[in-house]
């Protein structure tokens, strides 16, 4: 069946530009919608924005102006660039399979295990 | 945006109990609420989307309900395994937002 997996730097100081990548297994990339989601400690789920192989995109009005995604269905993985981070991007960062717009299904039915990123000088 | 407000924020019930989360939309997003359970250090998992439909795989003591602006999670009989964090999403709006959660703990 379909795994996610997330990879990350796990550090990053503030003002840098983060770069973390989903690689999916199991399963082919095209079909779906992919969400981005992130946790920071202790805290409850803030979606990031989504993005399918066509290259359809929607980001959370916080994060818009500093977020990125893209997909290379040739490596079927995924990526989220996060610039200028501060101390408040610090959390777990989760790409999850979004069965958007599929017939008679809904939600966010597959996630990866997450990846810890410290935003820290 | 599509504000998700969920009630209570805490609950302590016992196994066996039958307990009910509350998920409120700030607009009507029609049957495009999904629920989620998150244990400690895990990665949520999906149990019920559309508003109603019951993941594969997932017991049948879960159910859920509503539309519009209301909705409910259901937990027939709480087993152990249950006790952890739900969170509603809604999907209506291309501008995903989840509820703040609702830690179920032990009595």
């Amino acid at each position: 069946q379909v795994q996610l997996q997330e990879s990350g730097p796990g550090l990053a100081k503030p003002s840098e530009t983060l770069s973390l990548t989903c690689t999916v297994s199991g399963g082919s990339i095209s079909s779906y919608y992919w969400s981005w989601i992130r946790q920071p400690p202790g805290k409850g789920l803030e979606w990031i924005g989504f993005i399918n192989n066509g290259g359809t995109t929607s980001y959370n009005p916080s994060l818009k102006s500093r977020v990125t995604m893209s997909v290379d269905t040739s490596k079927n993985q995924l990526s989220l660039i996060l610039t200028s981070v501060t101390a408040a991007d610090t959390a777990v960062y989760y790409c999850a399979r979004d069965r958007r717009l599929r017939p008679g299904v809904d939600g966010l039915d597959v996630w990866g295990q997450g990846t810890t990123v410290t935003v820290s000088s | 945006d599509i504000q998700m407000t969920q009630s209570p924020s805490s609950l302590s019930a016992s196994v066996g109990d039958r307990v009910t989360i509350t998920c409120r939309a700030s607009q009507s997003v029609s049957n495009y609420l999904n629920w989620y359970q998150q244990k400690s250090g895990k990665a949520p998992k999906l149990l019920i989307y559309g508003a109603s439909s019951l993941q594969s795989g997932v017991p049948s003591r879960f159910s859920g309900s509503g539309s519009g602006t209301d909705f409910t999670l259901t937990i027939s009989s709480l087993q152990p395994e249950d006790f952890a964090t739900y969170y509603c999403q809604q999907t209506y709006s291309p501008l995903y937002t989840f509820g703040q959660g609702t830690k179920l703990e032990i009595k």
